[in-house]
């Protein structure tokens, strides 16, 4: 069975510091990864996807995250957050056919000016 | 530009009412799904479909129903709202035939049972 944790509800960071989300799974087979962005009152917006290539993903506006299978983690990096990252993240765990998707509970972020 | 939309955006309801939420996808994608989204449990999954005709139960399908008789629209049905479907729900949409598990979403419809 997949399961994944997003280890922290909300995050708090100012402007320019880095931001780390971290993000469990489990999976009994090779899953896909995914995080999503959600602005206020809009859909949730792909951000990047791990499928068995490179451990490091890069993903859209600066974002990257490292899937580490010996610590079953894909945590969410980026250098510098800027007040446009105010949003929410979700992790996501997927079969390889797409055919069952399971979301993490999500981290609101707070950005500081 | 493809889209996938919902509407209404925005829906006030009373208890025991049928209730159907709109969704739309222009991509020509052959699933299409629908998830309610609440606080600290992320988005869940009500139902799917995998193409025309077919329709399938999710985690959280008790008092929902679903019918796909084109590949752009996936209706959801409340048979009979009830309180403990307050709540913001999203369709998404993929490409099965890339085997891109990449799901696109609605901007969501917030509804309210009163």
């Amino acid at each position: 069975a997949q399961s994944v944790t997003q280890l922290d509800s909300h995050v708090s960071v100012s402007e320019g510091t880095p931001v780390l989300l971290r993000c469990n799974y489990s999976s009994s087979y090779s899953p896909s990864l995914f995080w999503y962005v959600q602005h206020p009152n809009k859909g949730l917006q792909l951000l990047l996807k791990y499928t068995s290539a490179a451990t490091l993903v890069k993903g859209i506006n600066g974002f990257e995250a490292e899937f580490k299978k010996s610590e079953t983690s894909f945590h969410l990096t980026k250098p510098s957050a800027h007040m446009s990252d105010a949003a929410e993240y979700f992790c996501v765990v997927s079969d390889q056919g797409g055919f069952k998707t399971i979301f993490g509970a999500g981290t609101r972020l707070f950005v500081k000016a | 530009d493809a889209e996938i939309t919902q509407s209404p955006r925005h829906k006030i309801t009373e208890t025991g009412r049928q209730v159907t939420l709109a969704c739309h996808q222009t991509w020509n994608h052959n699933n299409m799904f629908w998830y309610r989204q609440d606080l600290g449990h992320g988005l869940r999954l009500i139902h799917y479909s995998y193409g025309v005709q077919d329709t399938n139960k999710g985690e959280v399908s008790d008092g929902y129903s679903v019918s796909r008789s084109n590949t752009e629209d996936l209706p959801l049905t409340l048979e009979s709202a009830a309180s403990s479907q307050t709540s913001v729900y999203f369709c998404a949409s993929s490409d099965q035939r890339t085997s891109n598990e990449k799901l696109f979403f609605g901007s969501g419809t917030q509804l309210s049972v009163l």
